[in-house]
């Protein structure tokens, strides 16, 4: 199966909040999991990736949280802020390709 | 420098008609990709070069799509006989060199095409 699951579909917090985006996958051949921002009018931006045999990943206010047992990973958004507001995809590296398999997206919205 | 380009922004087309997509990559980056992000899912990847060469166009739907990058540089996606189930936003993306981590792949703005 080469399906990235991401959920939830939408969300809304408060500024301040910790929002939290979900993927999973069930190819373990997968080796590199990036989270790419989109803003309306633009393209996919790298925002943090991690690989599996690290657990958690911390750049800035964005964390990757990485449970391979599991077959999951989640985006966490410390102190979001209403310029966080967009939509974020989580993606998946298959070794000996060059493309990615994206999840279907998150629209997250920053209450100011 | 400038990050990718994609024109035209938008394109309008009937269904049956020709269409071309054009993509400008980052200057020297040698492998180019093509997505196709439909309303409300993530891309999907369609085609990707490596120089002049098609790498691997598994992506592509079918045999009304095709493109071309003829000098290793600016890639033009063309789509015959366009039918309403095209209409997309259609990704470029440009690494510096192929693969995965590392290799972070730059996305140009798109162009939507609608197919009425």
């Amino acid at each position: 199966q080469q399906q990235v699951k991401q959920s939830p579909q939408s969300l809304i917090v408060q500024k301040g909040g910790i929002p939290i985006i979900n993927c999973a996958y069930e190819n373990t051949a997968f080796d590199y999991f990036p989270w790419y921002q989109q803003f309306p009018g633009k393209g996919p931006a790298l925002l943090i990736a991690i690989r599996p045999d690290v657990s958690e990943k911390k750049e800035g206010r964005f964390t990757i949280s990485f449970n391979k047992s599991a077959k999951q990973f989640s985006l966490h958004i410390m102190d979001s802020q209403p310029g966080d507001s967009a939509t974020y995809f989580c993606a998946a590296w298959f070794p000996g390709t060059y493309k990615y398999i994206f999840g279907t997206g998150t629209r997250l919205k920053v209450l100011a | 420098g400038a990050g990718v380009s994609q024109t035209p922004s938008n394109k309008v087309t009937e269904k049956g008609k020709y269409v071309e997509l054009r993509c400008d990559p980052i200057s020297g980056h040698t492998a180019l990709y093509w997505y196709r992000q439909s309303l409300g899912q993530g891309p999907e990847f369609l085609i990707y070069f490596q120089g002049t060469g098609a790498a691997d166009d598994s992506g592509l739907p079918n045999d009304r799509f095709f493109a071309v990058r003829p000098e290793g540089s600016v890639s033009t996606l063309k789509i015959q006989r366009t039918e309403r189930g095209d209409s997309a936003v259609y990704l470029c993306a440009s690494s510096l060199v192929a693969g995965g981590p590392g290799n972070e792949q730059f996305f140009g703005p798109g162009t939507r095409l609608t197919v009425l």
